[in-house]
């Protein structure tokens, strides 16, 4: 066990590309999150796969955000037309399926965008 | 809506000083509590977790934690910090009906040698 992993570490990108990222969990966990978190700030949620079904979806997560989860394995977030507002962490998390449903982070994907 | 309050955003200390860092949240349910660590340059560590039973929690690294319900705090405690505490702490809540967790806005600890 690994640990989850996440994948770019960074990306620079020019406003208005698409980027997307990678999420692989630790192996018997079904559960996984997606955060978001700026500088100063504490982690926010943005949504929440259990296997594959996407089951949470933040506010925050707006129409340009896209996630999925195809096999219930590893994990994308899609953005599209990236805004420098995008900028920030994007954490990925896990959790086994058992009270407490306590979350294992991974290093996240560091996103700048000019 | 659930929200976590941590009341210091900097502490800075020296080795040996005790640490109590302060954690309150907003939620009227059932709630899973979290402190979380962020070592400099390295990824969120579970530090500690209370889901029931004892209200003092004991977690890694010599830290605990405790939970009081009716003043919906639970903040975190060190007796002796050591240089390799310097790390962002953050506390988390999760109502056991739900599946997010929701942090505070995280403190900066800083321990001199």
């Amino acid at each position: 066990d690994t640990g989850v992993s996440q994948d770019p570490r960074h990306k620079i990108t020019k406003r208005g590309q698409n980027v997307t990222f990678r999420c692989d969990p630790i192996s018997e966990h079904n559960r996984l999150y997606w955060y978001r978190q700026t500088l100063g700030q504490g982690p926010e949620f943005l949504t929440y796969f259990q296997n594959e079904a996407q089951l949470e979806k933040s506010r925050l997560l707006s129409d340009r955000f896209s996630a999925e989860r195809p096999k219930g394995s590893f994990s994308t977030l899609e953005i599209q037309r990236t805004e420098q507002g995008d900028s920030a962490m994007y954490l990925c998390a896990s959790s086994a399926d058992r009270v407490p449903y306590e979350q294992y982070f991974g290093p996240g994907t560091r996103l700048t965008v000019t | 809506a659930q929200s976590v309050s941590q009341h210091n955003h900097h502490v800075i200390l020296s080795e040996a000083a005790s640490l109590e860092l302060g954690c309150n949240y907003s939620y009227g349910g059932t709630v899973n509590l979290f402190w979380y660590v962020q070592y400099p340059g390295q990824h969120l560590q579970l530090l500690l977790k209370y889901f029931s039973g004892d209200p003092l929690v004991k977690g890694i690294k010599g830290f605990e934690a405790e939970f009081i319900k009716s003043k919906f705090s639970f903040n975190l405690r060190k007796p002796s910090v050591q240089w390799s505490d310097t790390a962002e702490y953050f506390c988390a809540v999760k109502s056991t009906a739900g599946n997010k967790l929701t942090f505070g806005g995280g403190t900066r600890v800083l321990v001199k040698p």
